[in-house]
């Protein structure tokens, strides 16, 4: 277990709504990310973090924001949800012992009505 | 552009077979290559680690091994058991990303027979 987790895990929301994933950490690890696993397209990046204020986008940023005002926290927001990110997105932490080893958490399975 | 190909997509064998899994890449500037495994409606989980001066690592039955001259990583399963089953993903962080942002293959989906 790398001490991480995803709040929610799940939750059903409707179109034009704004939503925010949560990730925390308890392992000090540098760099945060946040993907989604989409069936047909594997997991895709969509934002990262290599420490805190400090966040850049993946490949599939566009409708999310992230922030990291804190090391342990990574906050992923749709701004305006849509029924294309409906999804599993999929939290991640490395960094820690130099080797950069990536470690998940459990996922959010989000429903865009 | 860095792609990530795991072929076969799915795989069934027989409990107690040895079976290899593959991943290629496709540029062989790479930092690290890892090895996954997620379960049905699970995060993934870290199985192998390899950096990029490394040739090979092992875990229990798990053994993977790394070519990165023709940008290919085998997974190699020892005596397999049905909770074996599972999807097997490989990642790659290249090194002309500049930071440590992972590739992924689409993944092995895996089911040892009983």
């Amino acid at each position: 277990d790398a001490g991480i987790t995803q709040s929610p895990r799940h939750k059903v929301t409707e179109t034009g709504t704004p939503v925010t994933l949560r990730c925390h950490q308890t392992e000090n690890h540098r760099y945060m990310y946040w993907y989604r696993q989409d069936p047909g397209h594997g997991l895709r990046l969509i934002h990262y973090s290599y420490g805190v204020k400090d966040t850049d986008k993946g490949e599939v940023s566009d409708g999310y924001s992230v922030s990291r005002s804190k090391t342990e926290d990574f906050l992923l927001t749709l701004e305006s949800a849509t029924s294309s990110q409906t999804s599993v997105y999929f939290c991640a932490i490395s960094g820690r012992d130099g080797t950069y080893e990536q470690y998940f958490g459990p996922g959010t399975r989000l429903t865009v009505t | 552009k860095q792609e990530v190909t795991q072929i076969p997509a799915a795989l069934s064998v027989p409990e107690g077979e040895n079976l290899v899994l593959n991943c290629s890449f496709t540029d062989s500037a790479i930092y690290n290559l890892q090895w996954f495994r997620q379960d049905p409606g699970k995060g993934l989980t870290s199985l192998l680690l390899i950096q990029s001066s490394q040739r090979e690592q092992t875990s229990g039955r798990l053994n993977a091994s790394l070519d990165k001259s023709s940008g290919r990583s085998t997974l190699y399963i020892a005596a397999s058991q049905p909770g074996d089953s599972a999807t097997y993903l490989c990642a790659v962080v290249p090194t002309t990303s500049g930071t440590y942002k992972y590739i992924f293959g689409t993944g092995t989906r895996l089911k040892v027979l009983a």
